[in-house]
């Protein structure tokens, strides 16, 4: 089968550092891909690793291990903005993507 | 640049009633087209994905069903709608699969 597994619910104050990791196990792989939601709102992509390292976008990076099946999401210098749901998907046969259940962030002043 | 559109944005339906949600795409050329659900606090759950006109992939059985007329074009429909149908619609387009786009959504409530 395929699953992906991630926190429920992760809690960090404004300006700190919070990682969200994500372990997956999947039949095929292509890629790990990271999506921010915000209540009522759609996702949006974030960033996407098809080799193994960090990828630095901004303030947000992502890391992948394929040998690991694991990945993470890192965000630095947090804001109140920051405050969503954030989705790890695998895409696991071409072109589609498997979803986490998502990591409810919320940043406290 | 390329932009996806939904609509209608809210929609509250009776048990039995039919279904038509619409997604365009504008900006891009045979891109490859979802359609997921996702209910109230829960992660995104891939219905339907198209590579091309015609071309439909199925991914749960249900009473939904799903149409490609066009390039940029992809619709959901439903004959009869349950109460279980009820959720957050969202249409996304795709170049690679590992990177897709959103819609704004549809919230549909099944009465």
């Amino acid at each position: 089968g395929q699953s992906l597994e991630q926190p429920s619910e992760v809690t960090a104050v404004e300006g700190a550092i919070v990682q969200i990791n994500c372990t997956y196990q999947t039949s095929g792989f292509y890629g790990l891909s990271w999506y921010q939601q915000h209540d009522g709102g759609a996702p949006t992509f974030l960033s996407y690793n098809a080799l193994d390292g960090l990828e630095e976008t901004g303030r947000f990076s992502s890391f992948l291990s394929r040998s690991d099946s694991y990945g993470y999401l890192l965000l630095q210098e947090l804001q109140m903005k920051d405050s969503a749901s954030y989705f790890c998907a695998v895409e696991g046969a071409t072109n589609k993507l498997i979803f986490g259940t998502g990591t409810l962030l919320a940043v406290q002043p | 640049s390329q932009t996806i559109h939904q609509w209608p944005a809210t929609l509250v339906q009776p048990v039995g009633s039919p279904l038509s949600l619409e997604c365009t795409v504008e900006g891009t050329s045979n891109p490859n087209l979802y359609w997921y659900r996702q209910a109230a606090g829960r992660g995104l759950q891939l219905l339907f994905y198209s590579v091309g006109i015609g071309q439909i992939s199925s991914e749960v059985p249900q009473n939904l069903s799903a149409s490609r007329p066009q390039d940029r074009q992809f619709i959901l429909s439903s004959k009869k709608l349950l109460l279980s149908d009820s959720g957050f619609y969202l249409c996304a387009w795709s170049v690679q699969g590992g990177t897709q786009y959103f819609g704004p959504g549809t919230r549909l409530t099944v009465l």
